[in-house]
């Protein structure tokens, strides 16, 4: 059975930083291309960021780029997003999920809560 | 203002069908694939549709999709209860090089 569990969510204050890990197991990590989306409170869907399998290709959204870095450790089957200069905005559950050819998102975690307040 | 368009709402009574629409451009759905997926209240999303017309395994036939040039429209016949949910499409945008995500759709059953 395919299982992705984030971690890592907290509060933050503006300007600061927060690493989130998805830990996967049930399928091949090494072999799939995995992202993260998030989704601010009463909002619809973000795509953050997306990575290869090998880790060398890395994607992301205009209002995270030069802020976050998408990683992962193929030898512990985790995904991490390591998020600095954090804003108000970057509020939101963040989800990790399994991503196949031509980007559909077939497997989600449950999701961790990242607020930014002071 | 999200780069794909879908109407915020759509309701129909038990039984009966709603379409869906997810209007994009030759940036997005016109040159690449389409997903979609339903988001029940208090859950994460799930793939109801991918490559513009398939579905996972374990997803009933009442849900379908479809493309047409810079359009995509998701189907569900045989509304249930079951099926309040937000449903949201996906696609690659070439020029952004990102996923972009519709606004969400909220389906009601009446």
């Amino acid at each position: 059975e395919v299982q992705l569990v984030e971690s890592g969510g907290n509060l933050v204050q503006p300007g600061g930083s927060l690493r989130l890990s998805c830990a996967a197991s049930g399928f091949t990590f090494s072999t799939y291309w995995m992202s993260w989306v998030r989704q601010a409170p009463g909002k619809g869907l973000e795509w953050v960021a997306g990575i290869n399998p090998d880790g060398s290709d890395k994607y992301y959204v205009d209002s995270v780029k030069g802020r976050f870095t998408i990683s992962r450790d193929n030898a512990k089957s985790s995904l991490y997003l390591q998020m600095n200069s954090l804003r108000a905005e970057d509020t939101a559950v963040y989800y990790c999920a399994r991503t196949l050819r031509h980007w559909p998102f077939d497997y989600w975690g449950q999701g961790t809560l990242v607020t930014v307040s002071s | 203002q999200s780069v794909l368009t879908q109407p915020p709402s759509v309701s129909a009574a038990p039984g009966q069908k709603v379409t869906i629409s997810c209007s994009g451009s030759s940036s997005n759905i016109g040159n690449n694939y389409v997903s979609w997926y339903q988001q029940l209240p208090g859950t994460a999303p799930k793939l109801l549709i991918y490559d513009n017309n398939n579905r996972p395994s374990g997803i009933p036939d009442r849900f379908s999709g479809s493309k047409s040039g810079t359009s995509a429209t998701l189907g569900i016949t045989g509304l249930q209860t079951g099926d309040e949910a937000d449903y949201y499409c996906g696609t690659w945008d070439n020029s952004l090089t990102a996923v972009m995500f519709g606004g969400g759709t909220k389906v009601t059953v009446l």
